[in-house]
């Protein structure tokens, strides 16, 4: 498979826990890295590999894979992590690097 | 500290060639791999290919037939060709650096980005 799948849009209430989910067959041999995006930014990278953290990103962040499934978990959601959110891995074949469709984060 | 930049024309007629560079501050581009990427306003993320310092490069299957990515390690640059272009390439388009391993890659950090339209 060729894509990286993700829901359109995800809301969650400040301070709860909210997963973000990508789905390909390309993850269950490659982890996924996660980009957040605020309107007019460049994406920041959030998670890579397993569940490893850029520095000054807050621990609240996290990732994990199972299957072919890669999810972004924000524990304790902030007004300030409203974003669309990317995940970017290879495809089955491992030839070619992919971006999932995102997902824009509404924390209400 | 890393920093990219994004240059060129920020309009560009249809069927012409898109040309954009990349300057890196901060690291030599002769560690790691350097890429392309858009956006089309509104829409998702689009990875667009990479470079090694050495020349070897890899693009995306939608967009080889089309498109090519050089390294000028003199100036610590790399540039973007994207020829006979439509409106369909109208996007912000970004540079990033990629780190990539056996079982995981990431892109940090990427420049601000530049819009270019096509137009006539």
């Amino acid at each position: 498979s060729s894509e990286l799948t993700q829901d359109p849009a995800v809301s969650v209430a400040l301070g709860q826990t909210v997963r973000i989910t990508c789905q390909g067959d390309g993850l269950r041999s490659y982890y996924a890295s996660w980009y957040q995006q605020k309107p007019g930014q460049a994406p920041v990278v959030v998670i890579f590999g397993k569940n490893n953290r850029p520095s000054g990103i807050p621990d609240r962040f996290s990732g994990s894979t199972s299957g072919n499934t890669a999810s972004l978990t924000i524990t304790g959601a902030q007004a300030e992590d409203e974003a669309d959110y990317y995940c970017n891995s290879r495809d089955s074949s491992r030839n070619f690097l992919l971006f999932g469709g995102g997902t824009k984060l509404t924390v209400l | 500290q890393v920093r990219l930049q994004e240059s060129g024309p920020g309009l560009v007629k249809p069927s012409e060639t898109l040309s954009l560079t990349c300057t890196v501050s901060g690291d030599s581009i002769r560690s790691f791999y350097w890429s392309w990427i858009r956006q089309p306003p509104g829409k998702g993320l689009e990875w667009i290919g990479y470079i090694y310092y050495s020349g070897r490069t890899h693009y995306s299957s939608s967009l080889k037939n089309r498109v090519a990515i050089s390294a000028d390690t003199s100036k610590n640059q790399f540039s973007l060709r994207l020829s006979s272009v439509t409106t369909a390439d109208t996007a912000v388009y970004y540079c990033a650096r990629l780190v990539d391993t056996d079982f995981y890659s990431w892109f940090d950090p990427w420049g601000q980005g530049t819009l270019v339209t096509v137009s006539s």
